[in-house]
């Protein structure tokens, strides 16, 4: 009964590489969202998805591209990955409105060799 | 844009101990989160504030918002190694719809409970 849930839990690879996580909810929200959480625990908010349309988009590189292929589903790919990228990137999602609560996911722990 | 300052940034508590953990605002509060993460996890939510002097109870864990809505605080009492975790506070940066659900994060109390 996961209502949010993130593969790969945990990935290793390479810098230059490209890589992709996935996100799924199963809440019935509209909204879903990506953050990274840095080394010091700070957790920053990359992305915000509604209804499949982009409505947030921080100061992030354009090397990350999310893309949602329906309001269930939020996925981020990452092209040419930097050391600098290793992170845990956590999925969020909400129903759309001014205070809506954000549930998230278990993260991914991305570590770039 | 605004900022959150949680304090302290770690805390040791004895099993048995009541502690609070404090997040402040630059700006005004418009909604303030509490999540609580344990390692290797997610962030698990645990209450909402917004209305000015509002508090709000869980088990042993109580949240209030002041009145001028700048300051939060997290109160545990009667703590246990189950309480154990990095509690972070976020919050909107404004009324309304604009804010798109854009919330800005302290950068986390680490709390450790020794039985």
């Amino acid at each position: 009964d996961t209502a949010v849930s993130q593969t790969p839990k945990y990935l290793v690879t390479q810098m230059g590489n490209d890589k992709s996580i996935k996100c799924e909810q199963n809440l019935g929200h509209d909204t879903m969202y990506w953050y990274k959480q840095d080394s010091k625990k700070f957790l920053k908010i990359m992305f915000s998805y509604n209804n499949k349309e982009l409505i947030i988009n921080e100061t992030v590189p354009n090397r990350f591209s999310p893309k949602s292929p329906d309001k269930a589903h939020l996925n981020l790919h990452i092209n040419s990955l930097e050391l600098g990228d290793s992170a845990v990137y956590f999925c969020a999602s909400s129903l759309m409105g001014a205070a809506e609560t954000q549930y998230f996911g278990p993260g991914t722990r991305l570590l770039v060799l | 844009s605004q900022e959150l300052e949680q304090s302290p940034q770690s805390l040791i508590v004895q099993e048995g101990k009541n502690l609070t953990i404090n997040c402040t605002s630059s700006k005004t509060l418009y909604g303030l989160y509490w999540y609580k993460q344990k390692y290797g996890e997610g962030l698990i939510f645990l209450m909402m504030l917004q209305k000015g002097g509002e508090e709000k109870s869980h088990e042993k864990i109580t949240a209030k918002l002041d009145e001028k809505k700048q300051q939060s605080s997290l109160h545990i009492t009667a703590s246990q190694p189950s309480h154990a975790g990095i509690y972070l506070c976020g919050a909107l940066p404004n009324a309304g719809g604009t804010s798109y659900g854009k919330l800005t994060f302290g950068q986390g109390t680490i709390l450790t409970v020794h039985p």
